[in-house]
């Protein structure tokens, strides 16, 4: 399983523009990027997919260079309810199989007024 | 889109007891669950793996007597925590897989306190 390294925590103000970047140097071939955002008490929600280049979707973009071996989760004029920890893990792709899903450190997002 | 439902958001129980959580997916078929367990401050740790009509697999370190896994139907799996002590306190966490499109949906979670 290819390790992820994210920072630990991260502040912004509301309206800005976060960028969360992802390491996962031994990312293997058939591996995916996924992002996951978690509340406090509550269970993490899928936010985006990707395996290469650039995937936006409605709420964040992911970008992925073309060696793989980092991703950076943007996510547009951020608001206060944006605050929640991040995580990004890597695997197998989220609607193809079955695999485990396993949660690295994650990152804590602050957003402040 | 995909829910999955777990109960109870939150139980106490006497140290001793047994408690049950149970998860189950509202609108979809799953033959895979997963269950997780989180402490304050830390990621989420996966358990086992629950697949209908079979044993779970459970991760290294986690004792299968303790954490009984049953998963009868394709909408539905249970958590049974034994003999819970104050260190089971824990915020317990499923997620089923939609077998039509394999994608993953989190339930929202159950505090267990044990005093």
């Amino acid at each position: 399983l290819a390790k992820t390294t994210q920072p630990i925590s991260m502040d912004s103000y509301e309206g800005q523009e976060v960028n969360i970047t992802c390491s996962h140097n031994n990312i293997a071939t058939n591996d995916y990027i996924t992002w996951y955002q978690q509340f406090p008490s509550q269970g993490p929600r899928f936010i985006i997919q990707g395996y290469k280049t650039k995937v936006t979707n409605e709420v964040a973009s992911l970008f992925i260079p073309a060696d793989r071996k980092s991703s950076t989760l943007s996510l547009p004029r951020v608001s206060l309810s944006d605050t929640a920890v991040y995580y990004c893990l890597v695997g197998e792709p989220r609607g193809s199989t079955l695999g485990r899903l396993y949660f690295g450190r994650g990152t804590q997002l602050t957003v402040w007024p | 889109g995909a829910v999955v439902s777990q109960h109870p958001s939150r139980v106490i129980c006497k140290s001793g007891t047994s408690v049950k959580i149970e998860c189950r997916s509202l609108d979809f078929q799953a033959t895979t669950m997963f269950w997780y367990r989180q402490f304050p401050k830390q990621s989420l740790m996966l358990m086992a793996t629950s697949n209908e009509g079979s044993k779970a697999t459970y991760e290294q370190g986690v004792e299968k007597d303790k954490f009984l896994i049953n998963h009868a139907s394709l909408t539905l799996s249970t958590l049974t925590v034994t003999s819970a002590h104050p260190e089971d306190s824990s915020f317990y966490i499923c997620s089923a897989v939609d077998r039509s499109n394999y994608g993953y949906t989190f339930g929202s979670g159950t505090r267990l306190t044990v005093v």
